[in-house]
């Protein structure tokens, strides 16, 4: 099992481009998870979802959109980026009923 | 105030030492997860604990609940122990949306 895969692992955006991070786990879990990590500052939740085709907001979903059309998929958007989103962005799912949550190797984003 | 904090925030130790990281809640949750941060970025989770203590080779988790308060304690420390530690609470009642700590930087040294 791959667990946990995300997609690119490095970008570098202009301010006000778009991109799509792409996380997938083949691990059959219901809960997936997008977080970004900053110096200084904890994991944040940004979007989460519980089943597929179902998304919720998390600590700090401004300038973020996600969808979930496939249960083993999570995809986390950027539409217009600003340079406040260069930040490492991680993935994590979680089975239903299980406490554990299993991360993505990261995506390191900067936007110029 | 973050709900999770950590301390402390940088740790040096030679190797062999005994450590020590702490973490303290303010609010009330339903498990406290331990993970560790490779130099890589990679992130493994260590322990989910919600009462007493865990063990696993040399690492070692307890929680006090009335205290809000847990350790991670790593024995006989060895270079590859250096990594990042988070604490990160699942807060009661949030779906399992864990809250995370700042995390604690460990340097073990030969």
């Amino acid at each position: 099992n791959a667990g946990v895969t995300q997609t690119p692992k490095f970008r570098v955006l202009k301010t006000g481009q778009s991109m799509t991070l792409l996380c997938a786990q083949d691990m059959n879990h219901e809960y997936m998870y997008w977080y970004r990590q900053d110096p200084g500052m904890g994991l944040r939740l940004i979007h989460y979802s519980v089943g597929e085709g179902t998304t919720a907001k998390g600590e700090v979903p401004d300038g973020y959109n996600v969808s979930r059309l496939k249960k083993q998929n999570f995809l986390l958007g950027l539409e217009s980026a600003a340079p406040s989103q260069t930040s490492v962005y991680f993935c994590a799912s979680r089975r239903t009923g299980g406490f554990e949550q299993y991360f993505g190797p990261g995506t390191r984003l900067t936007v110029t | 105030k973050n709900e999770v904090e950590q301390s402390p925030q940088n740790l040096t130790a030679q190797e062999g030492e005994f450590i020590t990281i702490n973490c303290s809640y303010s609010v009330g949750i339903s498990a406290l997860h331990w993970l560790q941060q490779h130099p890589g970025g990679g992130i493994v989770s260590l322990f989910m604990l919600s009462s007493g203590k865990k063990k696993h080779g040399r690492l070692i988790a307890t929680i006090n609940i009335q205290e809000k308060h847990s350790s991670l304690h790593i024995t006989a420390s060895h270079p590859r122990d250096s990594a990042v530690y988070i604490c990160a609470a699942s807060l009661t009642g949030t779906a399992s949306k864990l809250t995370f700590g700042t995390g604690t930087r460990l340097q073990v040294t030969l």
